[in-house]
């Protein structure tokens, strides 16, 4: 399959850091999307990246993706508490028309 | 805010039975899915529908499992006879065209005893 495989699987860091997550696919893709899940809930929709760019921003939120390289990388800045949660990458291969999910990366957000 | 609403929240069911898992998508989006998360294997990629008409549903298990959708307002997933390796979370997502942001909602949690 084509799923995307984020690095870390689990990140703790202190309120007020950075945290980057890592997302690598195997094919080409016409975009990449990435979503957050808090315990026992649904996933929500974070930002969504089109393979014709190469970075894009939303709050404190930057994506990146290298299609050369087939990865993405997705940064929260200043983190808070409340970004505690499972991230996750996704990826639609061309021509396959579903949405494919990596394993995620568990963020944990120290006050 | 419109939302995906799946029922029921939870489910614990002896293994043999039948299992209904139901999901309302957002009026108007043309496109459902289904997943199934554990621990172990992830987000798995169960079917997905667009404007009703099956897709793919390959990533199901065919013997047991199957999935609908009698009218725009519902999509149903259900699993007969369920076994104890079918215990995991259900999501119903949709979207509004191929390959848009999707929508979840909050699952079906399935315990098979």
């Amino acid at each position: 399959s084509q799923q995307g495989e984020e690095d870390p699987q689990a990140l703790s860091i202190q309120e007020g850091e950075n945290a980057t997550m890592n997302c690598s696919y195997k094919t080409s893709i016409n975009n990449l999307q990435w979503y957050r899940q808090n315990s026992g809930r649904g996933l929500v929709h974070l930002i969504l990246i089109r393979s014709n760019e190469r970075e894009k921003h939303s709050g404190r939120l930057r994506v990146t993706l290298d299609t050369s390289k087939k990865s993405s990388s997705l940064l929260i800045t200043a983190s808070r508490a409340a970004d505690t949660a499972s991230y996750f990458c996704a990826t639609d291969a061309k021509g396959a028309q579903k949405l494919v999910f990596g394993q995620g990366t568990r963020l944990t957000i120290n006050p | 805010d419109a939302r995906v609403t799946q029922t029921p929240r939870h489910k614990v069911t002896e293994m043999g039975q039948e299992v209904t898992m139901r999901c309302q998508p957002i009026l108007g989006h043309n496109t459902v899915f289904w997943y199934r998360q554990t621990m172990m294997q992830g987000l798995e990629l169960l079917a997905y529908f667009r404007n009703r008409a099956p897709l793919d549903d390959s990533g199901m298990p065919k013997d047991r499992f199957s999935a609908e959708m009698p009218d725009a307002t519902l999509a149903t997933l259900k699993i007969q006879p369920s076994e104890p390796r079918d215990s995991a979370v259900y999501f119903c997502a949709s979207g509004l065209w191929d390959y848009s942001p999707l929508h979840f909602g909050n699952g079906t949690r399935l315990t098979v005893t």
